[in-house]
């Protein structure tokens, strides 16, 4: 069975500039995660879809980030204009669902760099 | 969410059981208690879950306590590979949607 799949895996931006990072979960799986993790941190939930409607996005920096998930499945998280403490990096996960027994799957993640 | 505290960081000598403790006191009835850990450079990887019962796998075994207020992942024949951050994290679903919420974790260093 295929992983959470991640790309760009390395991303290096200018302050205000944008960008963009894909996310393909494992097939099947209704619920999809976004997550940050600043370095010696753990990660911290930025975004949680169940198909392709928008369950949990109180952490979600809505004046700069955004996300989407147009058909239920590949997802797109945004940054514009990206600032320094952005730099971090961003995680995929995937479940079959929202009960508390469906395990998460994590993608490798996004290294974004941000000078 | 309930709160859970882990020592920042463990030894264990390869071969060896690694016991990594968990202090999850507020935890309500209806919470699960999820192991998670995260080898360098990697997205964390799902280890083992528990609700009341004792739970084992391949991986780990999963020790909670009667009370519920704390929980011991034990590693029964750590291997260098097994050196990591694992995260002990307590979640609900609700109607809201059932996040994850990590901590520090503890890092586990296994020795030769």
């Amino acid at each position: 069975e295929a992983g959470v799949a991640q790309s760009p895996r390395y991303k290096i931006i200018e302050k205000r500039q944008s960008v963009a990072f894909w996310c393909n979960p494992i097939s099947g799986h209704a619920t999809l995660y976004w997550y940050q993790q600043i370095l010696g941190q753990g990660p911290k939930l930025l975004i949680q879809f169940q198909n392709n409607g928008v369950v949990d996005d109180s952490q979600l920096p809505k004046d700069r980030f955004s996300a989407e998930r147009l058909k239920g499945v590949d997802s797109t998280l945004k940054i514009q204009p990206a600032k320094l403490e952005d730099s971090a990096v961003y995680l995929c996960a995937s479940s079959l669902g929202l009960a508390p027994n469906n395990e998460q799957f994590f993608g490798p993640g996004t290294r974004l760099t941000v000078l | 969410d309930a709160k859970t505290t882990q020592p920042p960081s463990m030894d264990c000598a390869e071969g060896r059981a690694a016991n990594l403790p968990c202090n999850h006191s507020t935890i309500s009835g209806n919470e699960y208690v999820y192991w998670y850990r995260q080898i360098h450079s990697q997205g964390p990887q799902y280890i083992i879950h528990g609700l009341k019962n004792n739970e084992t796998n391949e991986m780990a075994s999963l020790i909670i306590t009667e009370d519920r207020k704390s929980s011991t992942l034990i590693l029964p024949h750590a291997t260098l590979r097994d050196t990591a951050v694992y995260y002990c994290i307590v979640r609900v679903a609700g109607t809201s949607g059932s996040r994850l919420t990590f901590g520090e974790g503890t890092q586990l260093t296994v020795n030769p």
